[in-house]
């Protein structure tokens, strides 16, 4: 079954970039369907970030267009968020999940487990 | 973007009994809403996808209904492991939004 981990930092200091990575098994990303970073603020907010699709190109939430980075590395399966100038306010669990490929598509099927990322000096 | 609200905020119920979770859009979303469980340290579950299909492996206790800006999700017999957080989330328009959450609790 597919299986999706997210890693990274679990601190990170105001104004630096906050990196994360999402590894995938028992699906090869290049397949099909489009792969997005979640996250859940404290007080329960969920918000969409983005996803890179299976064929690499990206697609953001328009407010957070100007910070967010979403990339691949095919050779080893996983996918990867970059979040830049970060503030107190990006303290969140961030997820990656899938989602199948086209408009109206956009529910997510398969989830990581979460990984809480706090923002302080 | 699409606003969703979601209710209640918190419901208690206990076992063998039915609840229903409300999600309303701003504007209309067709049918395209989905309805997920959330517990501590396990991945999100999607229940429910375009309204009312059932996400494979989910059980037929769940059932969901509505369309345009009103929708329900409906748990029958509820089982002890149907306590959680549930969201709903509209997947008819870019970008894709979700409800506040509901959080189901055993009374």
């Amino acid at each position: 079954e597919i299986q999706l981990q997210e890693s990274g930092p679990g601190l990170v200091k105001p104004s630096q970039s906050l990196s994360l990575t999402c590894s995938v098994t028992g699906y090869t990303i290049t397949s099909g369907y489009d792969w997005s970073w979640i996250r859940k603020f404290p007080g329960n907010k969920m918000e969409w970030m983005g996803y890179i699709s299976n064929s690499g190109s990206t697609n953001y939430n328009p407010s957070l267009k100007i910070r967010i980075s979403i990339t691949r590395d095919t050779s080893k399966n996983q996918f990867f968020l970059q979040l830049n100038s970060v503030t107190t306010e990006d303290t969140a669990t961030y997820y990656c999940a899938r989602s199948p490929t086209g408009r109206r598509y956009w529910y997510f099927d398969f989830w990581g487990p979460g990984t809480m990322v706090t923002v302080s000096s | 973007d699409v606003q969703m609200t979601q209710s209640p905020s918190n419901l208690a119920a206990s076992p063998g009994e039915s609840v229903s979770i409300n999600c309303k859009a701003s504007k209309s979303i067709s049918k395209y809403l989905a309805w997920y469980q959330q517990k501590p340290g396990k991945a999100n579950k999607l229940l429910i996808y375009s309204g009312s299909t059932l996400q494979s492996g989910t059980p037929s206790r769940f059932s969901g209904s509505g369309s345009g800006t009103d929708f329900t999700l409906t748990i029958r017999n509820l089982e002890p492991e149907d306590f959680g957080l549930y969201y709903c989330q509209q997947h008819n328009e870019y970008p894709p939004t979700f409800g506040a959450g509901t959080k189901l609790e055993l009374k």
